[in-house]
């Protein structure tokens, strides 16, 4: 079965950086483009960045553009969001989540999604 | 500000039909699928309907999605108690290179 593991979120200093990290199996990881989507206390869904399954493009909501990253390992079935400069309002649950489309260049059906991981972005 | 507007809540009785809006405009609704995803308190959304009117499995057929032109709609008929739960529409902006969610819609059941 498809699971998504994400790791790597805490507490951090606002100017700070952390790198989250999304562990993919039951599925041919290579073969999908994956996203990140975070969730503030309280508020609704935001998109933040996608990736195609070859890495080859790679997308940004306009709030993260020039901050945040988003990698993927192939050979280690693995994603990552690398933030850096970040602001109280990155404050958030940071989901991982597949996209149901092969191949494709970005779909937005999410047909998968980890259980979250939590970053507080506060001094 | 979302760039997708949803209504903030919707509400119903036992074995009523609901349904939930979502407006965009014509660079996401218009010209890109639009998706509906369900999110339960306290759990990670689920995906309820893709590719506009799609459900995927294990998804009941009381859950039904339609598009027209710069707008969607979620139906829900039949409602049951554990349809409590937030609602979002999404879909991919071609203005934006990105992906947009509406702001949610708490359904509650009276």
């Amino acid at each position: 079965q498809v699971q998504l593991v994400e790791s790597g979120g805490g507490v951090v200093q606002p100017g700070g950086s952390l790198r989250l990290s999304c562990a993919a199996s039951g599925f041919t990881f290579s073969s999908y483009g994956m996203h990140w989507v975070r969730q503030a206390p309280g508020k609704g869904l935001e998109w933040v960045a996608f990736i195609r399954y070859d890495g080859s493009n790679k997308y940004y909501a306009d709030s993260v553009k020039g901050r945040f990253t988003i990698s993927r390992d192939n050979s280690k079935n693995t994603l990552y969001l690398q933030m850096n400069s970040l602001r109280a309002e990155d404050t958030a649950v940071y989901y991982c989540a597949k996209d149901g489309l092969p191949y494709g260049d970005h779909g937005f059906g999410l047909d998968y999604w980890g259980q979250g991981t939590l970053v507080t972005v506060s001094s | 500000q979302s760039v997708l507007t949803q209504p903030p809540s919707a509400s119903g009785t036992p074995g009523q039909r609901v349904t939930i809006s979502c407006s965009g405009s014509s660079s996401n609704i218009g010209s890109n699928y639009v998706y509906w995803y369900q999110q339960l308190p306290g759990t990670a959304p689920k995906l309820l309907i893709y590719r506009n009117n799609q459900r995927p499995s294990g998804v009941p057929d009381r859950f039904s999605g339609s598009k027209s032109g710069t707008s969607a709609s979620l139906a829900i008929s039949g409602l049951r108690s554990e349809d409590e739960a937030d609602y979002y529409c999404a879909a991919w902006d071609d203005s934006l290179s990105g992906g947009v969610f509406g702001g949610g819609t708490k359904l509650t059941v009276l």
